[in-house]
């Protein structure tokens, strides 16, 4: 069966301060992988989705840049964090078309200071 | 671009009992999918159920069953026999070329 990992779980992180989250899907091949953002008691907002290796397509021009190294790594990076970028962040993956049903991470909390 | 709109912030059932959750959408995709997701205290996103917009027929898991009106661009949930652990946000989501989240429903089950 296919599990989706993501690290670390609570990240807490001056303003200013770089970032890197990780996502990594086990159990399938040539995934498509997406990063969410929801912030305090909203719904979810797309960041990035990947179709494959090296292919990155973003949805919201912001502070945050996405990688996808190896198949089924998927990487969420920033420079300089900024207040603003604290929220909760999932990574999913779904297979096939775009259109098909995508499964969630456990997400991983950011709190910026 | 799709909207989902959730227009309850929050619900409550008693538990075994029946609770129907409320959600719109508005589309100019012809070939779409809609979504019910579970985010519990954990926050995790656990997918409920899923419908076809090209089906007529109702999904339905277990206790978990729709209402699609497609006409109307109505989705709603049904929960039967609520549980305890059935308490979290429920959000709505309609796919065409990407996922559109609604603003979520906070589900409290009442023993």
């Amino acid at each position: 069966s296919q599990t989706i990992h993501q690290w670390p779980a609570t990240l807490v992180q001056p303003v200013g301060s770089p970032l890197s989250l990780e996502c990594t899907v086990e159990g399938t091949s040539n995934p498509n992988l997406y990063w969410y953002r929801q912030a305090a008691g909203r719904g979810l907002q797309l960041l990035f989705y990947s179709v494959g290796i090296g292919q990155i397509s973003s949805e919201v021009p912001q502070n945050l840049s996405a990688s996808r190294p190896q198949d089924r790594q998927f990487i969420l990076s920033s420079k300089k964090l900024l207040l603003s970028d604290s929220g909760f962040y999932l990574c999913a993956w779904s297979m096939g078309r775009l259109q098909e049903t995508q499964y969630f991470g456990p997400g991983t909390r950011l709190l910026v200071l | 671009a799709q909207t989902v709109t959730q227009s309850q912030p929050e619900m409550s059932v008693q538990e075994a009992e029946t609770v129907t959750l409320s959600c719109t959408y508005d589309t100019s995709e012809s070939d779409y999918y809609l979504f019910w997701y579970k985010q519990p205290p954990s926050r995790q996103m656990i997918l409920v159920i899923r419908q076809e917009a090209y089906k007529q027929q109702n999904a339905t898991e277990n206790r978990f069953s729709v209402n699609f009106q497609k006409a109307a661009k109505s989705f709603s949930l049904k929960i039967s026999d609520s549980q305890l652990g059935d308490a979290a946000m429920y959000f709505c989501a309609s796919l065409g070329n990407q996922f559109y989240f609604g603003t979520g429903t906070s589900l409290t089950v009442i023993p």
